[in-house]
Formats: structure tokens, C-alpha cells, sequence
């Protein structure tokens, strides 16, 4: 069985100011894990995943996040928030054995104050 | 259209009523899914089809509830004898199974039930 947990249900940062969306996992074989960004009345829309390959990997506007085995985690950063980045953030991780079904966190609303 | 359409966007009823949800995915994908999200809650699944076959189901899935993939394109989710703890978004995705899990997840924008 493979489990997400958000650390955060709300983070608030300042505009121009650092992103930290923390995320840790649990799984029973090398996960795949992804971060996806909710915004009010839109889809569902994937920032970036980890797939086994560099641990380090980055997404689209800005985002990137860090995969560590020995932390089970793979928290979600951005070296400066901008207004738009406020939404709603999921950590997933995915079941390959299963076809291919998602699992989400519980959420992190992120809000920028200007 | 190059995206997942999901008909209707915004759906009150009665308690007890029955409705019906539409998913059209994208035309290439095979695979198409069918996931619930109540009020501050992440997505949860409730079951999936590649092609017209319905591979598995979420134990969230009661006896109330049917999906259906005719022909392996678009999809209905019908809930019957609607109760107020159906009121969520049900968010409806495709993906192929030669593209990565989760990479080539598209989803669409959500059918909002209110059951009152």
C-alpha cells in the first residue's frame, strides 16, 4: 500500500519570498511521485514527477522538488512566490500495480500576501 | 479538443434523486478515470476503464453507484438515491497506456454535485 502525507494543510508567504510545500511518502517498492497544482474552477494540473531518474527535478513555473530515500520525503520548493502561485498543491503518488491509480495528500493551500 | 470535457460542470438535486455524470476524454487515451473530491480533501479514486472494461473499483464505490465506458470513448457515472454525503466534486481523467502514469494524466475540470 502506498500512502502520501502533507505536512501543511495552509502555507502563507509573502510575495518575492521562498516556497516550501513538504510532502512525505510511504510506499513498499521505489515510488513515483508527483506534485499537482489545483486553482479555483480549473483542473487538476501536474507540475513535475519523479520517476527514479535524478532526484533533484524541476517543474513548470518555477517549481522543483528533491526526492530523499533515507527521508521518505519529496517536498515541493520555489525560490520566489509570485501571487499567482496561490492554489491548491497535491503530493501523489502513483500505483503501478494497480493500474496506474492515484493517490493524493491531503492538500496544501498555499496563499501569497502582496 | 484536446482536453477532458465533463458535462455537467454544476449539478444541484433533490436527496434521493438520481443523476448522472458525462466524461468525454481524450480521444487517443485508453485509459479513463473516475476520481471524488469532498471539501478540503484530496482526490480520492473510485474506479477506472481501459478501453470499455472496468478494471477496478474503490471500496468508496457503494451499490448506488455505476460507471459505464460504451465503446471505450466517453463515460457516465450515475449515482441513484442521491445522499448528502455524495455532495463533492467528481473529477473525471484519461491517459494512455503507453505514456508514463501520472505524466500523462490529463483531468477535467469537475462536475460539482450538490445534493440538498
Amino acid at each position: 500500500a502506498q500512502s502520501v502525507t502533507q505536512l501543511d494543510s495552509h502555507v502563507s508567504v509573502s510575495e518575492g519570498t521562498p516556497v516550501l510545500l513538504r510532502c512525505n511518502y510511504s510506499s513498499s517498492y521505489s515510488p513515483s511521485l508527483f506534485w499537482y497544482v489545483q486553482h479555483p474552477n480549473k483542473g487538476l494540473q501536474l507540475l513535475l514527477k519523479y520517476t527514479s531518474a535524478a532526484t533533484l527535478v524541476k517543474g513548470i513555473n518555477g517549481f522543483e522538488a528533491e526526492f530523499k530515500k533515507s527521508e521518505t520525503s519529496f517536498h515541493l520548493t520555489k525560490p520566489s512566490a509570485h501571487m499567482s502561485d496561490a492554489a491548491e498543491y497535491f503530493c501523489v503518488v502513483i500505483a503501478r500495480d494497480a493500474g496506474n491509480m492515484l493517490t493524493f495528500g491531503g492538500g496544501t493551500r498555499l496563499m501569497v500576501k502582496p | 479538443d484536446t482536453g477532458v470535457s465533463q458535462d455537467p460542470r454544476h449539478k444541484i438535486t433533490k436527496r434521493g434523486q438520481n443523476v448522472t455524470f458525462r466524461c468525454d476524454p481524450i480521444s487517443e487515451h485508453n485509459r479513463l478515470y473516475w476520481y471524488r473530491q469532498t471539501l478540503g480533501q484530496g482526490p480520492e479514486f473510485l474506479t477506472y476503464f481501459q478501453n470499455e472494461a472496468q478494471l477496478e473499483k474503490s471500496r468508496l464505490l457503494s451499490d448506488r453507484f455505476s460507471a459505464e465506458r460504451p465503446k471505450g470513448s466517453f463515460s457516465t457515472l450515475e449515482i441513484q438515491r442521491t445522499e448528502q454525503g455524495d455532495s463533492a466534486m467528481y473529477l473525471c481523467a484519461s491517459s494512455h497506456t503507453m505514456q508514463g502514469g501520472g505524466y500523462g494524466y490529463t483531468f477535467g475540470s469537475g462536475t460539482r454535485l450538490t445534493v440538498v
